[in-house]
């Protein structure tokens, strides 16, 4: 019974390259969700997505940040040109159908943590 | 703009005492609200859960209680054990707006011997 699982679990990348973190949800799961954490803060809420539909991504910064949750495959997370600032842990949630536009509980991954040189 | 604030960065106990831990809201419109025990180096698990139709649920040695008035809840843990040293971060939502998580900035826990 595999849990969220995330990939890779630690990433090193140069400023102004490309990061690419991959996310694959609980089985039966239909709904992910990814949130950053930088030192000493709480987890902030990025994006929001159901298969092949954005449904939120009020948190997610307006340039540079791009997420996909294909109809077959993980969820990506994409960072273009990353800065210093980006380094952070990454963590991506699944949570079942449920209720249509309901919160139901989110189940974590490892996550995945950036350092950008 | 901290909607959800988790005011003592540490917490420090005894084994077999209990454990409370706080959370402030700021949002009136918040309607569910989370627990989740974080370990260093790994993702936020689920502790307990509570909707604002309720004023206490309870799991095990993990109970959580919401005074939507004061808008605050806590989770207690009795009896303390040293496993449960851990980062604990409550997390609020808009029970119809489902998807986005608020956290607090977290409590770390120290259980000791």
């Amino acid at each position: 019974n595999a849990g969220v699982m995330q990939n890779p679990r630690h990433l090193v990348r140069r400023r102004g390259q490309e990061a690419r973190l991959r996310c694959s949800p609980m089985k039966g799961h239909s709904h992910v969700y990814w949130y950053r954490q930088l030192p000493e803060e709480g987890l902030k809420f990025m994006v929001y997505l159901q298969k092949e539909n954005i449904i939120d991504e009020s948190g997610m910064p307006k340039e540079r940040f791009s997420a996909e949750f294909p109809k077959e495959g993980p969820s990506i997370l994409r960072i273009q040109q990353v800065v210093r600032g980006d380094s952070a842990a990454y963590f991506c949630a699944s949570s079942p159908p449920g209720i249509a536009g309901f919160t139901d509980t989110q189940y974590f991954g490892p996550g995945t943590r950036l350092t950008v040189l | 703009d901290q909607q959800v604030k988790q005011n003592s960065p540490s917490l420090s106990v005894q084994e077999g005492r209990i454990s409370i831990l706080n959370c402030d809201y700021t949002n009136s419109m918040f309607d569910y609200f989370l627990w989740y025990k974080k370990y260093p180096a790994e993702g936020p698990t689920f502790l307990i859960s509570i909707s604002s139709i309720k004023d206490k649920n309870e799991d095990g040695r993990f109970t959580v209680f919401l005074n939507k008035s004061a808008k605050h809840l806590s989770l207690h843990i009795v009896p303390s054990q040293p496993g449960d040293s851990a980062v604990y971060f409550c997390a609020a939502s808009r029970y119809n707006q489902g998807g986005k998580l608020i956290f607090g900035q977290g409590t770390e826990l120290s259980v000791k011997p």
